[in-house]
């Protein structure tokens, strides 16, 4: 099985830099994903990490030990908008995705 | 143009009814996913549906029946709906890139979900 253990509340205020971690435990892995959904909408891709490292875009990192089963996501410049919740996902046999929970980004002004 | 659309976007109901989801992608994309998040938001895998055949069932009451007239379509019926059947049920769809970690990867797009209630 799957488990992902990712904190439930983050707060920041605007301009700030905020990092979500996610660490798991898979029995079959094969990448870490980021999704960011607002109330009442969709989860959206984010980012995607398939091997160790760094991957940015734009305002947005994402970071992947699969030795320490451990990843994260770096918000920059934080802006209101970007509050929502933010799910990590590991990706497993047959592109099946397992999410985490869910953390609520609360970006105040 | 939308990529990935199901109706209806909202669905109240009684139990022991029955009813359809539907979903349909125009992204090409080779699998298709249902998943439910429930009132805390967790997000759940139902099934998984690789060109037309279905690759992953995860436990789902038999009372769910996934349809995949073709890759570009997948339905969703319920029989006998239950309170604990009230969710959003997500529809979404990805390309497979199998095994390899190292190509990029777009994720899934997800539909913009149903809001089932069943009263």
């Amino acid at each position: 099985g799957q488990s992902l253990e990712q904190p439930s509340e983050v707060t920041a205020v605007e301009g700030a830099i905020v990092q979500i971690n996610c660490t798991y435990q898979t029995s079959g892995f094969y990448g870490l994903s980021w999704y960011q959904q607002h109330d009442g909408g969709a989860p959206t891709f984010l980012s995607y990490n398939g091997l160790d490292g760094l991957e940015e875009t734009g305002r947005f990192s994402s970071f992947l030990s699969r030795s320490d089963s451990y990843g994260y996501l770096l918000l920059q410049e934080l802006q209101m908008k970007d509050s929502a919740s933010y799910f990590c996902a590991v990706r497993g046999g047959y592109s099946t995705l397992t999410f985490g929970k869910g953390t609520m980004l609360l970006v105040s002004p | 143009d939308t990529a990935v659309s199901q109706t209806p976007k909202y669905l109240v109901t009684q139990m022991g009814n029955d009813k359809s989801i539907k979903c349909e992608q125009n992204l090409g994309h080779d699998t298709m996913y249902w998943y439910k998040q429930d009132s805390k938001k967790f997000l759940k895998i139902m099934f998984s549906y690789n060109n037309k055949e279905l690759i992953i069932n995860e436990t789902v009451p038999n009372r769910f029946s996934p349809k995949s007239p073709d890759k570009a379509h997948l339905n969703l019926h319920i029989n006998s709906l239950e309170l604990g059947d009230s969710a959003v049920y997500f529809c979404a769809s990805s390309q497979d890139r199998g095994g390899d970690r190292g190509l990029p990867n777009y994720g899934y797009t997800f539909g913009s979900g149903t809001r089932l209630t069943v009263v």
